[in-house]
């Protein structure tokens, strides 16, 4: 089985301030690595993924995320938060094969940007 | 292409109602997915369709039933509500492994007094 740990509940930050969101995993198995927003609201939408390839992964709008597979992370980072990325983050995996494709989720990390 | 699409939005219920939860994707799809979210504790999944016909348990099961009513349509049923299932509920589907991504419908509030 697998589980997912994010590190922070909250992180509140100004407006143009870097920021970073922490999840670690543990499995037995290889893992596929994700992080979903939620804004206000909302559904969840997928933010981006790790699958194979280049561990660092990059998203549409400055989000970026680098699997360390000795330190079982996959931390999320962006160099400047604007006021629109408040929301809730998480971050989620799925083994590697396998019949069914299920993902475990962490518990969130709420992302407050104040101006 | 409305996607992921979820029946009602907004639900209250007094304990021992049943009602049923509607989920439809217009994707062609092959996986669906029905989730529970409660403050502090992440998402949670309930149940799942890997395809067509094949319904699994997942981590939270207990007082819910569900129904792969075809390719598009996935249902939640409670037969008899309980408080402690006051939640937002989501639906989600996936095509394949081959993209990984699941898509997930706009939630149903769900109050049970």
């Amino acid at each position: 089985a697998q589980s997912v740990t994010q590190l922070d509940s909250q992180v509140p930050v100004f407006e143009e301030a870097p920021v970073e969101l922490r999840c670690n995993y543990s499995s037995s198995v290889s893992v596929y690595l994700f992080w979903y927003v939620q804004y206000p609201n909302q559904g969840l939408q997928l933010l981006l993924k790790y699958l194979s390839g280049s561990t660092l992964v990059e998203s549409i709008n400055g989000f970026e995320a680098e699997f360390n597979k000795s330190q079982t992370s996959f931390h999320l980072r962006k160099p400047s938060v604007h006021i629109s990325d408040t929301a809730e983050y998480f971050c989620a995996v799925s083994r590697v094969g396998g019949s069914n494709y299920k993902l475990t989720f962490g518990k969130g990390t709420l992302l407050t940007v104040n101006p | 292409n409305a996607g992921v699409t979820q029946t009602p939005k907004f639900q209250v219920l007094k304990t021992g109602q049943s009602m049923t939860l509607q989920c439809a994707q217009d994707m062609n799809h092959n996986s669906m997915y029905w989730y529970r979210q409660d403050p502090g504790m992440g998402l949670r999944l309930i149940y799942y369709s890997a395809s067509e016909g094949t319904t699994d348990k997942g981590e939270v099961p207990n007082g819910y039933n569900v129904s792969r009513l075809n390719k598009r349509e996935f249902s939640l049923r409670l037969e008899s509500a309980a408080p402690s299932q006051t939640s937002v509920y989501f639906c989600a589907s996936l095509l394949t492994r081959v993209t990984d991504t699941q898509y997930f419908g706009p939630g149903t509030r769900l109050t049970v007094l």
